[in-house]
């Protein structure tokens, strides 16, 4: 079936410190997706990336969406405590609304 | 503007019962989704509304799972019997169109199934 690998799985750093969190797919999206979820919330939209080789930043977030257009990366420059929570990458085809979803990188911020 | 909200916010049954969930979309938004997520994996999509029709409902696991949106406003998702591996957390996302359109997600319910 269709799968998304979303890697790191966790991550446990510093403040202050830069992360980097990617996803890989072995089919092609025409849109990715990056996500956060705070607990106890449901998942908030934080970056949208709708062409190939796109490069998008939202604040602290940097975003990519890859050439081939089976693969995306998120950074986070300069992580701060309230960064902690779960990042989830998701795709799109076409004009389905349907999002498949990576498995999640739980993030840990250590002050 | 009131985002998409959900109820119970947690639901706690027995294997065998009847739960419902109930989903509140953004007032004017034709999309509906329901999304479930077990446990350290990933979401998963279940359905897809627009207005009160379905138009996607390859995610769904069985037909112990029956989802309706009379009238195209809230949804709700019945799970009937439930089992063990319907514990998880159930999102409903909504959002105005469908492709490339932000899903604005609300906050899940959490089902656990003993």
């Amino acid at each position: 079936g269709q799968q998304l690998n979303q890697s790191p799985q966790s991550m446990f750093i510093q403040e202050g410190e830069d992360v980097s969190m990617n996803c890989t797919s072995s089919s092609i999206f025409n849109t990715w997706l990056w996500y956060k979820q705070d607990p106890g919330e449901g998942p908030v939209l934080l970056i949208a990336l709708y062409k190939a080789g796109e490069l998008t930043s939202n604040g602290r977030l940097t975003a990519q969406f890859g050439i081939t257009r089976k693969d995306s990366f998120l950074n986070i420059s300069a992580s701060i405590p309230s960064d902690v929570g779960i990042y989830f990458c998701a795709g799109q085809r076409g004009n389905t609304g349907k999002l498949i979803f990576g498995q999640g990188t739980t993030l840990q911020v250590k002050p | 503007e009131a985002g998409v909200t959900q109820f119970p916010s947690h639901s706690v049954i027995e294997k065998g019962q009847t739960v419902t969930l109930r989903c509140d979309p953004i007032s004017g938004h034709d999309n509906l989704y329901w999304y479930r997520r077990v446990m350290g994996k990933e979401i998963k999509f279940l359905l897809h509304f627009v207005k009160e029709s379905k138009q996607d409902e390859s995610g769904m696991p069985n037909n112990r799972f029956l989802a309706e949106r009379t009238g195209g406003t809230y949804s709700t998702l019945k799970v009937q019997p439930a089992e063990l591996e319907d514990s998880g957390v159930y999102f409903c996302a909504s959002s105005q169109r469908t492709g490339g359109e932000t899903q604005y997600f609300g906050p899940g319910t959490r089902l656990l199934v003993l």
